[in-house]
């Protein structure tokens, strides 16, 4: 059984940099069939897609954030990556990260999902 | 971008009722690539149907997907103690990907 799990502090200063990290276990993070991204939301409120990346490295971001986002993956340790730099209150969120299945060599829906991790934005 | 838009934005129902969830987008999703998710507070979403009638592994089938181009339904054919959630449309036919705002279904 496919498993993502989360991990970084909950607790990042205004105009600092937001790191987390994405354990994939249960499956291989270079399978051709799939992507892996993140997906934010702010407490109360909506999903917002953030990014997304292929094993071999090919990235995708929401260019609302593109600008701040660097997305990563390390195969050798089956884990993806996000920075978030210069984050604002506004960036408060819970993130998730998702496997995103890949369909005619294009990203699609995000099948299986981390429990997701509270990052807070405060001094 | 696309935008989604769900209505109604909340519903107050009873088990065993019939309930039609709508998504409507700004303008034509490819193909149709239009997925519904659930969720259930503290707890991540969880994946029902894709490509606007397909539903997900392990999904039952109370819950079904129709609609295209602009005009998206999710039904639950009639409802269980445990469907009371928000559910959320997503488009993946254009990046960026967008979610719909979610409808909140909650017991009456």
């Amino acid at each position: 059984q496919l498993q993502l799990q989360e991990s970084g502090p909950g607790l990042v200063k205004p105009s600092e940099t937001l790191s987390l990290n994405c354990s994939v276990s249960g499956g291989s993070i270079s399978s051709n069939s799939y992507y892996w991204g993140w997906i934010r939301q702010p407490p109360g409120k909506g999903l917002e897609w953030v990014a997304s990346i292929y094993y071999d490295g090919s990235t995708y971001y929401n260019p609302s954030l593109k600008s701040r986002v660097t997305i990563s993956v390390d195969t050798s340790k089956n884990i993806f990556s996000l920075k978030l730099n210069s984050v604002t209150a506004a960036d408060t969120a819970v993130y998730f990260c998702a496997r995103q299945v890949r369909f005619l060599e294009w990203l699609s829906f995000h099948d299986y999902w981390g429990q997701g991790t509270l990052v807070t934005v405060s001094s | 971008e696309i935008v989604l838009t769900q209505s109604p934005g909340t519903l107050s129902l009873s088990p065993g009722e019939r309930v039609t969830l709508s998504c409507r987008a700004s303008q034509s999703i490819t193909s149709p690539y239009l997925a519904w998710y659930q969720q259930k507070p503290g707890q991540a979403p969880r994946l029902l149907i894709y490509g606007s009638s397909n539903r997900a592994t392990g999904i039952p089938d109370r819950f079904s997907g129709s609609g295209s181009g602009t005009d998206f339904t999710l039904t639950i054919s009639r409802l269980e103690p445990e469907d009371f959630a928000v559910y959320y449309c997503q488009q993946y036919g254009s990046s960026p990907f967008t979610f719909g705002p979610g409808t909140k279904v909650h017991i009456k």
